[in-house]
């Protein structure tokens, strides 16, 4: 777990507040993600700040807010969130690289548990 | 529309004997397919990769096989271990020139019972 780490590993906030998860990654790499992880769901993509671009996920309400101040930090800024939202909120990270064949594998962190009241 | 789907949704086996998780899928353009084993409150980590032109790949007591033709793959399990019980995630790669696409199984949830 060192490599991906993330703080806190557990939330429970009301629809209220307004609370941002952190994520560090520790490889040296260039690119991270958020992901969302539901009971029986697969996972959901988030954002994605590769190569220092921006990619958002259209279907994701604007209450979650994405920021990446270097290659190594990630937050995902809450706010009014909904009962729904409860679920477990993963980081990742890669070294990608333009164009090419791609086999750059993901490193996960151990998430976030966030529970919405 | 993309989409990896698994099965079984979840099984039990005792500790020592063997299993084959499957996993289907309908991805393109396809770059590479992942098993990724979850822990309990842990983050997904990965087990093999496998690009078109491999057909199994194995690490340790894990064997993985592709069949790019019919869209299949499958992780065996060899002498299950208690530690093995976990989640597992077959996970596809679009090819593309941006950024990673991953598409995602909703996993396959393994118990190995004593």
């Amino acid at each position: 777990e060192t490599g991906v780490t993330q703080t806190p590993r557990h939330l429970v906030m009301g629809m209220t507040n307004k609370k941002s998860l952190k994520c560090e990654q520790h490889l040296g790499h260039n690119a991270m993600y958020w992901y969302k992880q539901s009971a029986k769901k697969p996972l959901e993509l988030m954002f994605v700040y590769s190569l220092e671009e921006r990619v958002e996920n259209n279907s994701v309400p604007s209450r979650f807010s994405p920021e990446c101040p270097n290659s190594s930090h990630l937050f995902l800024h809450l706010h009014t969130l909904q009962p729904e939202d409860s679920a477990l909120y993963l980081c990742a990270s890669s070294q990608d690289r333009t164009g090419g064949f791609r086999t750059d594998t993901q490193y996960f962190g151990p998430g976030t548990r966030l529970t919405v009241l | 529309k993309n989409q990896v789907e698994q099965s079984p949704q979840s099984l039990i086996i005792l500790e020592g004997k063997n299993c084959t998780l499957q996993c289907n899928y309908t991805v393109s353009p396809f770059s590479n397919l992942r098993w990724y084993k979850q822990d309990t409150g842990r983050g997904p980590v990965s087990l093999t990769i496998m690009t078109f032109s491999e057909n199994t790949k194995s690490n340790g007591r894990y064997t993985a096989t592709l069949d790019a033709d019919t869209k299949q793959s499958s992780l065996h399990i060899t002498a299950s271990q208690l530690s093995d019980s976990a989640s597992y995630i077959c996970v596809v790669t679009l090819m593309n020139t941006g950024f990673q696409k991953l598409v995602f199984g909703t996993g396959t949830r393994l118990l190995v019972s004593p």
